[in-house]
C-alpha cells in the first residue's frame, strides 16, 4: 500500500482483557517500529523488527505487552491483561534501507482505551 | 539516558510572524528528525538531519543541527495558519535509526 496501515483505529477494552493491535508496513520496508504515544506526549519507543527478528524489545513496558512479525511484514501488538495505565496511542512505523530514507514512516494509530 | 527537550512547549504567534523552536538533547547524536503532527492524526516527517552543521529548509520551515551543542532548531518564517500543528523532535542515538527518543512536542498555534 501507499503507507502504514493500522487496524483497528479505535479499540475500546474492559480491564484485564488481551487485545491484538495491527500493523501492515509500507511495502518493502524491511525495518518495523512500535511506539506508544500517551495524550499530550511524545511518542516512546516500544521494539523493533528487522525483517521478522526482534531486534530490540527494551521498551516494552512489561510481561503482558508481546510482539511479533512472523513473515517479516505484517506486525502485530498484543496486550494481555489490559491496565488503565495502557491507555494510550499505539502507533507502527516502518523504515526503508536506502541512506536516504532513513525517516520513520508512522501510520495512523489505533487508540486503545482500557475501561 | 538520553533526554530531549523542546522548548517552548506551545507557542501562539500571529500569522507573518517569525519564530523558532529549540530541541536540546543530553548526549552525543548525529542524527535528528523533526516531525509534525496534527490532532488526531499520526506524526508527518518534515526533516532528517544527519550530521553537524546540516541544514534543511521545505517551505517556510528551516531545520539546524549543531551536534557539538546537542541542538536542533525549527525556524518558522512568516507563519501562515496552516502550521498551526504539533512539532516533535526526535533523536537518533543508535546510529542505525533503530530507536528514536522524541522530544515533548512543541504546540504551535498561528493566529489571524
Amino acid at each position: 500500500g501507499a503507507g502504514v496501515s493500522q487496524s483497528p483505529r479505535y479499540k475500546v477494552a474492559k480491564r484485564g482483557q488481551d487485545v491484538a493491535l495491527r500493523c501492515d508496513p509500507i511495502s518493502g520496508h524491511v525495518s518495523l517500529f512500535w511506539y506508544q504515544q500517551a495524550l499530550g506526549q511524545g511518542p516512546e519507543f516500544l521494539t523493533y523488527f528487522q525483517n521478522e527478528a526482534q531486534l530490540d524489545k527494551s521498551g516494552l513496558p512489561s510481561d503482558r505487552f508481546f510482539a511479533e512479525r512472523p513473515e517479516g511484514s505484517v506486525s502485530t501488538l498484543k496486550i494481555q491483561r489490559t491496565q488503565q495505565e495502557d491507555s494510550a496511542v499505539y502507533l507502527c512505523a516502518s523504515s526503508g534501507t536506502g541512506d536516504g530514507d532513513k525517516a520513520l514512516h508512522f501510520g495512523n494509530g489505533t487508540r486503545l482505551t482500557v475501561t | 539516558e538520553l533526554k530531549v527537550e523542546q522548548n517552548p512547549l506551545f507557542l501562539s504567534m500571529q500569522e507573518g510572524k517569525n519564530y523558532t523552536i529549540y530541541c536540546n538533547y543530553s548526549t552525543t547524536s548525529d542524527r535528528l528528525y523533526w516531525y509534525r503532527q496534527d490532532p488526531g492524526k499520526s506524526l508527518e516527517s518534515l526533516f532528517v538531519l544527519l550530521s553537524n552543521g546540516a541544514v534543511k529548509q521545505e517551505g517556510r520551515l528551516m531545520a539546524s543541527l549543531d551536534t557539538k551543542a546537542r541542538l536542533s532548531t525549527l525556524h518558522i518564517t512568516a507563519a501562515v495558519h496552516d502550521l498551526s500543528a504539533t512539532y516533535f523532535c526526535a533523536v537518533d542515538h543508535t546510529g542505525t535509526a533503530s530507536k528514536l527518543t522524541f522530544g515533548t512536542g512543541t504546540r504551535l498555534q498561528v493566529t489571524l
